[in-house]
Parts: C-alpha cells; structure tokens; sequence
C-alpha cells in the first residue's frame, strides 16, 4: 500500500512552454501533498504544500504564478511550470501523506520523481 | 522554523563495517524524524523513522538513536553491503496539527567500498 505516482517520469521542452506534471496516490487519500524540487547532488527543496480543495501554501522564494498547483481530488495534485526556462530545470518530486488502515498518519510517501529538462 | 544539519556529507566505509551518519535539528517541537534512502534517479524511500517518545528504534541491520535533550539523532547501518550505497537524508517535523512540512538535512553520500 501507499504508492504514489508521477507522470511524466521525464519531459524535454522548449524555453517558453508550459509542462505540466501530475502526482496521484494510487491506493489511498491524500489530504496532503507536497511539491519538491532536487537539484544535482543537492537536498530536496520544498516548494509547496498543498491540501485538498484549497490553494496551495508556497515557500518562501517559490513563484506561485510560475509553479501553479492544483489539488482538484484527494488522489491527485498537478505541478504545472508555466513559462518553463533552462534554470527550471531539475528533478521533481511530489510526496502525499494521508490516512488509511495502513498508513502511518505522518508519513510522507514519495512519487518516483519528474525530470524536466528546459532546452 | 526547523534547520536540520547533517553530516558527514560524503561517507566511505569498507564493506562489514559499519556507517554512521549524524543530524541536529533546531525546533525542540519536532517530534517525529525519518530517514530516507535515494538512489541516484530515485524517489526517496523511508528506511526508518523515530518519535519523540523513543530513544531508539531497530530494524534488522539499521538502528536510529534519538537525544531530545541535545537535540540530535543518528542513523547507525551495521554490517554493510554494496547495496547500501546510496544518499542517506535525515528529516524532521512538528507532526501535531496536520499541516506540518518536513525538513530535510543536506544528505550524506554513502559509498560501500567491496
């Protein structure tokens, strides 16, 4: 149980366009979903919180105009990167935590991962 | 808010010894601490986590310590292998209200030497 999904699990765009990234919790709800992006060799950095029907909460530094997300279901939460440019490049990663039999209320459990790639 | 620091950054061990990797933390709140494991590519894989109410936890070859009072907490790998290879990041969060966020260290970078 508690498996979380990415897709697309990589994507190349051109400088100017928007990708959107989609993260789904497979076997349970998430009430909560978190947006990260890794850099090479780096920590993961937290952009957003998102919870369910509301807007999401946006870190400190982190364009909310440019990262746009949407948690429509309690399965589902989108990243789009509009405008996507080469610095936008890097790997991201959403995380759901959530209740049900099996989980653990406070643990976060992690999508495989989306690396954008901005030429 | 929280500011976990981890170190060493890069560790190397010989295989069957054993690797230990440190983390403080800063928000005396926090009260729940995973541990991830990532492969290069890979999502991050909760290995082991502790709460507050404990000061140690085992799992077959790898135990988490945990000092309230200094605020730190320590992942101990016992008899690695090869596959233990990977980035270790330590985490910490208030986990009381719902809403809070983990706070992740700066990673170590485990290398198991055959």
């Amino acid at each position: 149980g508690a498996v979380v999904s990415q897709h697309p699990s990589w994507v190349i765009c051109k400088s100017g366009t928007s990708v959107k990234i989609e993260c789904r919790s497979l076997d349970f709800q998430a009430t909560t979903m978190f947006w990260y992006r890794q850099f090479p060799k780096q920590s993961l950095m937290l952009m957003a919180t998102s919870n369910e029907g509301s807007k999401a909460t946006y870190e400190q530094g982190v364009e909310k105009d440019k990262f746009l997300i949407n948690h429509a279901s309690l399965t589902l939460s989108t990243l789009t990167v509009t405008s996507a440019h080469p610095e936008d490049s890097s790997f991201y990663i959403c995380s759901a935590r959530g209740s049900g039999r099996a989980l653990v209320s406070d643990t976060q459990y992690f999508g495989p991962g989306t690396r954008l790639t901005v030429l | 808010g929280e500011n976990v620091e981890q170190h060493p950054s890069t560790l190397s061990v010989q295989e069957g010894d054993s690797a230990v990797i440190k983390c403080t933390y800063s928000d005396s709140a926090s009260n729940y601490f995973p541990w991830y494991k990532q492969e290069l590519g890979k999502r991050p894989q909760l290995i082991i986590d502790i709460r507050s109410n404990v000061g140690e936890k085992k799992d077959q070859r790898i135990a988490v310590t945990l000092n309230k009072t200094a605020k730190h907490f320590s992942l101990h790998i016992t008899e690695t292998q090869p596959e233990d290879s990977a980035v270790y990041f330590c985490a910490a969060i208030a986990a009381n209200f719902g809403n809070e966020k983990l706070t992740f260290g700066t990673g170590t970078r485990l290398t198991i030497i055959p």
